[in-house]
């Protein structure tokens, strides 16, 4: 079983509207969280990371986490065409010097002019 | 913006033969990484460093080696490539005060 699930799976929002993309994680280790924003061809590239409850803000983008359900979830608004993509959640435990990710499936983000 | 570089960018291996994937950073970042990325599975592990010299297994190891050579090179090889190794493959480096993975650009490898 994934240790992260995303949904949905795929997502359609018009510009100028609103995305939400969601994340859990099923270990409860797994509590801190990255998203990532991949476009096609190219690598994928970090947007924010957060790990403490709440939200936190960076531009148009909004994470908003709840440790309690291992819950994260991001929130686009004014979606832009640049904002399609493939979007990642990643998750994370603090062990040793090194952070592995693990990563969630994906969510398929399209933006329609 | 941190610098992960990877070559080559395309690959086209025979089965049974030897692949070299290679990867460079200039950030100075301790942990680099390899992983595969594959419809259906996402990003998957496959080998991480800590440091020059250093090489851990990660999640998918089977059938690939890594070396780090030095701070700035990681490469991923495949001694006997299988035509299950087709894939895209990423490498990264972590640092910053978050330890925030950069990505490279990738490397599509297709085995015959």
């Amino acid at each position: 079983q994934q240790k992260v699930q995303q949904s949905p799976e795929s997502l359609s929002v018009p510009e100028g509207g609103m995305a939400s993309l969601n994340c859990t994680s099923s270990d409860r280790n797994f509590q801190y969280f990255w998203w990532y924003r991949q476009h096609s061809g190219e690598g994928p590239k970090a947007l924010m990371s957060i790990f403490s409850d709440g939200d936190k803000k960076e531009g148009r983008f909004t994470a908003h986490l709840n440790k309690a359900s291992l819950h994260v979830s991001l929130h686009i608004r004014d979606s832009q065409p640049s904002d399609s993509a493939l979007y990642f959640c990643a998750a994370s435990p603090i062990t040793g010097n090194t952070r592995k990710l693990i990563f969630g499936l994906g969510t398929t983000l399209q933006v329609q002019p | 913006e941190a610098a992960v570089t990877q070559s080559p960018r395309n690959k086209v291996a025979v089965t049974g033969g030897k692949v070299t994937l290679s990867c460079n950073q200039t950030n100075n970042h301790n942990n680099m990484y390899w992983y595969r990325q594959d419809t259906g599975h996402g990003l998957r592990l496959i080998h991480y460093s800590y440091g020059a010299g250093s090489t851990e297994k990660g999640d998918i190891p089977d059938g690939y080696k890594a070396s780090r050579p030095s701070q700035e090179n990681f490469s991923l090889i495949l001694e006997l490539a299988t035509p299950s190794q087709t894939s895209v493959y990423f490498c990264a480096s972590a640092g910053g005060a978050q330890d925030t993975q950069y990505f490279g650009p990738g490397t599509r490898l297709l085995v015959l």
